[in-house]
């Protein structure tokens, strides 16, 4: 029930594309859903987080949409650039309680 | 505003030994946390401290402790390191605490075990 299932586990897009990444939970009780960037030798940032009172988030190009009765968010990244490739992980948590995070998703954006 | 800082960058130790790994949050942040971060398990929560105090526990075993100062600095302790030890630690800070807010990581220590 603590578990939150990503995919792909690896994604190529290329430049000007959009990425979309995909994780789903079990947990209803989580109320946080936040999204990181983590480049290689560096530790992950966080880059855009939605709350499950709303359906779809937007900062920039990059866009969370959220399905609570599906028990499914996913990160979308428009007009995806050779800048973007990273390793991106989604999490979920319940108030104060732990970040779980999911096995990632190795983005590579062709040029 | 400095971000969180982890020292030791890399670390190499072997079977058995002990090792000590240290963070420094960003300013004004009273949580730390730590992962642990490996191809296979991926992200794994170890602990989180708040005001010197260890709020929240992953399922980790007890070689694996930690404790903060006064300061909101944090130390993570491993004891009698096994080769599966082997990973990035990852100390993140935040404001209030690990749960709902932006939790800012450092860089990390990369802990090999010979």
């Amino acid at each position: 029930q603590q578990q939150v299932k990503q995919s792909p586990q690896s994604l190529i897009v290329q430049k000007g594309g959009i990425s979309i990444i995909n994780c789903a939970y079990e947990n209803t009780a989580f109320d946080y859903f936040p999204w990181y960037q983590q480049f290689p030798g560096k530790g992950p940032a966080l880059l855009i987080a939605i709350r499950p009172d709303v359906s779809e988030k937007k900062e920039g190009r990059f866009t969370i949409s959220f399905n609570k009765s599906a028990k499914q968010f996913s990160l979308h990244i428009m007009d995806s650039q050779p800048g973007d490739s990273a390793t991106y992980f989604c999490a979920a948590s319940r108030g104060a309680q732990k970040l779980v995070f999911g096995q990632g998703t190795r983005l590579t954006i062709n040029p | 505003k400095a971000g969180v800082t982890q020292t030791p960058r890399y670390l190499i130790k072997t079977r058995g030994q002990q090792v000590t790994l240290s963070c420094s949050p960003i300013s004004g942040h009273r949580s730390v946390s730590w992962y642990q971060q490996t191809p296979g398990q991926g992200l794994q929560f170890l602990f989180e401290y708040f005001s010197e105090t260890q709020r929240n526990k992953g399922n980790f075993p007890g070689r694996f402790s930690g404790r903060q100062f006064s300061n909101s600095r944090s130390e993570m302790n491993v004891s009698t390191l096994e080769l599966g030890d082997s990973a990035l630690y990852l100390c993140a800070s935040s404001l209030w605490g690990v749960g709902n807010q932006p939790q800012h990581f450092g860089d990390g220590t990369r802990l090999s075990i010979l």
